[in-house]
């Protein structure tokens, strides 16, 4: 099956810590993206990235960091600079042109001890 | 800067009823336009998108949108809503050319009661 799988569904942080989301994908896509989900807010952009070991910020990149070391994966670490973390994270592919669909992993739901 | 403005974040309707939900865009140049579904505690799932062509785009789920240049509106319905379509709804928009970002509205949560 061709898809976008996250892990974990669930994680913790406490305070200081930093902690790395997975994101893996083998729908031979280009262009991978993070977006964080807060009640109410809809969907903003962390970072995205086009192509292998090229990647840009978002509209609220500040406190997180990304790799993108190879095609199929794009892990997001949520720093401890990141002072309001709890939100549900979500990451998507995409062929990467103008008008292709977007696909959504099943999300990570970050709680902060 | 694009802007996605949803009307109504809670709607409730009948089983059996119109669905209808609002999407309006800022932009000068039409964009392309897509709804996805959220059910609890998933990721989004693709409803319908709008690229180029007939201007009323079929998606799945029997939901169907049409897209009004001179409104700037891509408006979602459905003619009659079922227990199982209660989930929220995001209209996102991208610029037609150059990188495939999507700028997403705050979202309308679809509530079906008997």
């Amino acid at each position: 099956d061709g898809g976008i799988t996250q892990s974990p569904k669930y994680l913790f942080r406490k305070e200081g810590q930093n902690v790395t989301l997975s994101c893996e994908q083998n729908l031979n896509h280009d262009a991978m993206y993070w977006y964080r989900q807060d009640p109410g807010q809809g969907l903003r952009l962390i970072y995205y990235s086009q192509i292998v070991n090229d990647f840009q910020k978002g509209d609220i990149a500040e406190g997180y960091s990304v790799s993108r070391e190879k095609k199929e994966s794009f892990p997001l670490t949520v720093t401890s600079a990141q002072k309001n973390p709890t939100a549900f994270y979500l990451c998507a592919s995409s062929a990467g042109r103008g008008g292709e669909t977007q696909y959504f992993g099943p999300g990570t739901r970050l709680l902060v001890l | 800067a694009q802007s996605v403005t949803q009307l109504g974040s809670h709607v409730s309707v009948s089983e059996g009823a119109l669905v209808l939900l609002r999407c309006n865009y800022s932009s000068s140049v039409p964009p392309y336009l897509f709804w996805y579904v959220q059910y609890p505690n998933q990721g989004l799932q693709l409803l319908l998108k709008y690229t180029t062509g007939a201007t009323l785009v079929k998606g799945i789920n029997g939901f169907e949108a049409e897209f009004k240049k001179s409104e700037t509106s891509f408006h979602l319905t459905k003619p009659s809503a079922h227990m199982s379509d209660a989930a929220e709804y995001f209209c996102a928009v991208s610029e037609t050319g150059g990188y495939n970002k999507l700028i997403f509205g705050a979202g309308t949560r679809l509530a079906v009661h008997p």
